[in-house]
């Protein structure tokens, strides 16, 4: 089972346009980590959050952690079509344990 | 930085065919593997985590018959899909780790029996 769920499970925009995901969790999080990937292909490391409140930034891609650990969010601004693709947070849930989150399909409309 | 070798990359075969996927830590040794599958348009599941020398954990549903899981070393761990059918077509990757240290992976594996 999947503890970790993402909003939207799908997202269309045009390019140009903001866009934000989010990753949500029922437990606290230790460790909060941010994929791309395209189906059939390895995994992009985006991010990593570890504190209460963090918020880190990687080119147009902002992604912050909550104070109590338990929400992430993805913010890419001025979206592109470079940026198409699946969107995935992964987390160390049970201390041995990393699952991922149920995914965001990312479509930018050039 | 680290690095985790998957081998193959893909694979096609005959329905019946036992499969065996490898996962190679290059350079650390990874005290904790982990396997997940992907099918289309769907997350990455976790299948079963690995510690070396020990029996894997498997995930509930995962039939540990059918996906047989080795972690003889530190720095490689092996999944082998056993009597392999249609439906066990999926893309599968590992990762692996060192103590607390962030997990590092693979770059999968895209196993089509046919």
């Amino acid at each position: 089972s999947q503890e970790l769920e993402q909003s939207p499970q799908s997202l269309i925009v045009q390019e140009g346009k903001n866009l934000t995901i989010n990753c949500t969790s029922s437990k606290t999080l230790y460790g909060l980590y941010w994929y791309k990937q395209k189906y059939g292909e390895g995994l992009i490391f985006l991010m990593m959050l570890q504190k209460g409140g963090e918020e880190k930034s990687h080119e147009k891609i902002t992604a912050k952690l909550d104070e109590k650990k338990q929400q992430s969010s993805l913010h890419i601004t001025a979206s592109q079509p470079s940026h198409a693709g699946i969107y995935l947070c992964g987390a160390d849930l049970t201390g041995n344990q990393f699952y991922f989150g149920t995914g965001t399909s990312l479509t930018v409309i050039p | 930085g680290a690095v985790v070798s998957q081998h193959p990359s893909r694979v096609i075969c005959k329905s019946g065919t036992s499969v065996k996927i490898e996962c190679r830590s290059l350079d650390f040794q990874a005290t904790t593997m982990f396997w997940y599958r992907q099918f289309p348009k769907q997350s990455l599941m976790l299948m079963a985590t690995s510690n070396e020398g020990s029996k894997a954990t498997y995930e509930q549903g995962v039939e540990k018959d059918k996906f047989l899981i080795n972690h003889a070393s530190l720095t490689l761990s092996t999944l082998t899909v056993t009597s392999a059918h249609p439906e066990d077509s999926s893309f599968y990757i590992c990762s692996a780790r060192r103590g607390g240290q962030p997990q590092h992976f693979g770059d999968g594996t895209r196993l089509s029996i046919l």
